[in-house]
């Protein structure tokens, strides 16, 4: 069974760094890209950004791009959203999810449970 | 940057109705790479329709979705309480974007 388990809630203050995790089982954890996903409430779902996690291609939202890292080990089959500096709009539930198919050009058919970030100002 | 619009922003149904959702991108879907979600509070979203129209794994057939290019259709036909959710569409092409929902509630 693919699952995906994403690390805790997370309590943060604004210019603090964080990386949460998403860890891959039940499959072929190289074989798939994993995309991270934002949730803000009452605002809808917002795509981060995604990684290939053979080649660690990545492919970010330019509006993320620059704000936040996208990584993995594969060696423990995990990937990861970092931020150096939060902000306080950062307040999200962040998921990671991975495509039905071995290809970016796939919907995302697997998700984590989610992981909660709040950052105070 | 494809901009994906949907409409309604509300949907005020009840159980046994059917209910027509859409979404129009601001430029050709390319290959129709253009998914359906379902999000329920406290939940990872679902995924139910892909390619426009194909229906992912274990979804009941009363989810169907139709269209092409820029204007696509989410049709729920005789809604069960279940769903009763916020709805996204989300074209997956080089940049992928989501809509900004559309809520279905119980009337």
């Amino acid at each position: 069974e693919v699952q995906l388990v994403q690390s805790g809630v997370e309590v943060k203050k604004s210019g603090e760094s964080l990386k949460i995790s998403c860890q891959g089982s039940g499959y072929a954890f190289s074989s798939y890209w994993i995309n991270w996903v934002r949730l803000v409430p009452g605002k809808g779902l917002e795509w981060v950004g995604r990684i290939d996690t053979n080649y660690y291609y990545t492919n970010y939202n330019p509006s993320f791009e620059g704000h936040v890292t996208i990584s993995v080990d594969k060696s423990i089959t995990t990937a990861y959203l970092q931020w150096d500096s939060l902000k306080a709009s950062d307040t999200a539930i962040y998921f990671c999810a991975r495509p039905a198919e071995y290809s970016k050009y796939s919907p995302l058919a697997y998700w984590g449970q989610g992981t909660l970030v709040t950052v105070s100002s | 940057e494809i901009v994906l619009t949907q409409s309604p922003g509300t949907l005020s149904l009840s159980p046994g109705e059917r209910a027509t959702l859409s979404c129009r991108a601001s430029q050709p879907v390319t290959n129709n790479y253009l998914a359906w979600f379902q999000h329920k509070p406290g939940q990872a979203p679902r995924l139910l329709i892909y390619r426009a129209s194909t229906r992912s794994t274990g979804i009941p057939d009363r989810f169907s979705g139709s269209g092409s290019g820029t204007d696509f259709t989410l049709t729920i036909n005789t809604l069960a309480p279940e769903d009763f959710a916020v709805y996204y569409c989300q074209q997956f092409g080089t940049s992928p974007t989501f809509g900004q929902g559309t809520k279905v509630e119980i009337k």
